[in-house]
């Protein structure tokens, strides 16, 4: 088990609603990435946070947004919620902005219906 | 754009026999491999990395073969057991934006049988 850790585990919310997903980043890693994982696929890079500032942004709309806090924990919001936002969403840490070593929570399963 | 392939998407393998599964890039900028192992419900965990300036790594069962010319990097799990069946991800970062942002494969869905 990593040290990172995600809040809530299980979410359902409607279409057009908006949701914050939540991440606890491991002890001493100071950089905080979000990764969406549809069923059947691998995870894909939505953003990145260092020093409370997005730093790299995936392929993804402005309705995904994020924050990081000075305890480098994390937050992902989603407005406008679609059908295909339904995915698993990973929060993973590195100890450092060039660390490469990332570990993974175990991921908020959202359902849009 | 699928910047990094990986095959095959399923894989079964007899207690004590080798898993092998394999992944190929496209872009030149990727200086970092890792590959991550996940269960259902859980999280991808990280198994094992490499770093384009060695051919290979060995961490107890698990090895990675990296071919650099050919742009192909492979996992091979020796005397695979039972409670090895999870879904494995190839995945490649570029560290190029001053920071790693991993692209991965699609994952390749291990059981191994008795």
């Amino acid at each position: 088990e990593t040290g990172v850790t995600q809040s809530p585990t299980h979410l359902i919310k409607t279409r057009g609603q908006q949701v914050t997903l939540r991440c606890s980043s491991q002890s001493g890693h100071n950089t905080v990435s979000w990764y969406q994982q549809a069923l059947g696929q691998g995870p894909q890079f939505i953003f990145q946070y260092y020093r409370e500032e997005e730093n790299g942004r995936g392929n993804f709309p402005p309705r995904f947004s994020g924050l990081q806090f000075p305890n480098y924990s994390s937050e992902l919001n989603v407005n406008a919620l679609e059908l295909d936002d339904s995915a698993l969403y990973l929060c993973a840490s590195t100890q450092s902005l060039d660390g490469a070593e990332a570990f993974f929570g175990q991921g908020t399963r959202l359902t849009v219906v | 754009q699928q910047q990094v392939k990986q095959s095959p998407q399923s894989l079964i393998v007899q207690k004590g026999g080798i898993s092998i599964i394999n992944c190929a890039y496209e872009n030149t900028a990727f200086d970092y491999f890792p590959w991550y192992q996940q269960f259902p419900g859980k999280g991808p965990a990280l198994l094992i990395a490499i770093r384009p300036d060695v051919s290979e790594k060995k961490e107890g069962r698990f090895t990675i073969s990296f071919n650099k010319s050919a742009k192909q990097f492979s996992l091979h799990i020796m005397d695979s057991q039972p409670g090895d069946s999870a879904t494995y991800f190839c995945a490649a970062g570029d560290s190029g934006a001053g920071s790693y942002q991993l692209t991965f494969g699609k994952g390749t869905k291990l059981s191994v049988i008795p």
